[in-house]
């Protein structure tokens, strides 16, 4: 099952403008990943926040997390036709018996224009 | 290319026949995961090996499956008799783990699977 759900679920924005994506997720992580995947490919590591993490910055990308909210946002600033991809969040589990086996959520689909 | 590769990218079957399909890991990982993905949804974790050991399988991964990784290096993924439902991107994905280490998981670019 899914654990994460991004929202929103599509995204179209106009190059070099900001595109924020949300992430929520149901029970306690020890930490949050987001990948991006093009279309018919394979997932690209982008970033990953730890639990007792609030912000982390990666080039363009912006990753916060809030762990009572249970929540986290991706950031890419100054965005690019390059950046038109899927994007999913990812949380891995305290070590219970799990296997640290990533749980994604649905995905959002961004779109830049040029 | 030190990725993660996968073989074969695509491979349309015949409903009832067998299929394999072969991960190789980044070399220095110890850990290797498959993952299924249908259209417009996230990859499911379907199982994993710690070196050579499967130590997890998911309830997905129904007995028609079978996963081995014989050396504790690449690994297959086999479905028998398949069934359209088995339609799905395949997804490897290896990590390295260690005291402390985040587990950042590498992914291969999948296979396509197209059952008719």
């Amino acid at each position: 099952s899914q654990q994460g759900e991004e929202d929103p679920q599509a995204l179209s924005i106009q190059e070099g403008e900001n595109a924020t994506m949300n992430c929520s997720y149901k029970t306690s992580i020890n930490n949050l990943q987001w990948y991006r995947q093009n279309s018919g490919r394979g997932l690209v590591h982008l970033i990953l926040i730890r639990s007792n993490e609030r912000e982390k910055h990666s080039g363009r990308l912006r990753v916060t997390l809030d762990t009572s909210k249970k929540s986290s946002s991706l950031l890419i600033t100054a965005s690019r036709a390059a950046d038109t991809a899927s994007y999913f969040c990812a949380t891995a589990h305290p070590f219970s018996g799990s296997a640290r086996q990533l749980t994604f959520g649905s995905g959002t689909q961004l779109t830049v224009l040029p | 290319d030190t990725g993660v590769s996968q073989d074969p990218r695509h491979k349309i079957t015949k409903r009832g026949q067998n299929v394999t399909f072969r991960c190789d890991p980044i070399s220095e990982h110890n850990r290797l995961y498959w993952y299924r993905q249908t259209l417009g949804q996230g990859p499911e974790f379907l199982t994993y090996f710690q070196n050579e050991a499967q130590l997890e399988k998911s309830r997905l991964l129904s007995d028609r499956f079978s996963a081995e990784r014989p050396k504790g290096s690449f690994s297959t993924l086999e479905i028998q008799r398949t069934e359209q439902g088995d339609s799905a991107m395949y997804l490897c994905a290896s990590s390295f783990t260690g005291e402390g280490r985040p587990h950042e998981q590498y992914f291969g670019p999948g296979t396509r699977l197209t059952v008719t």
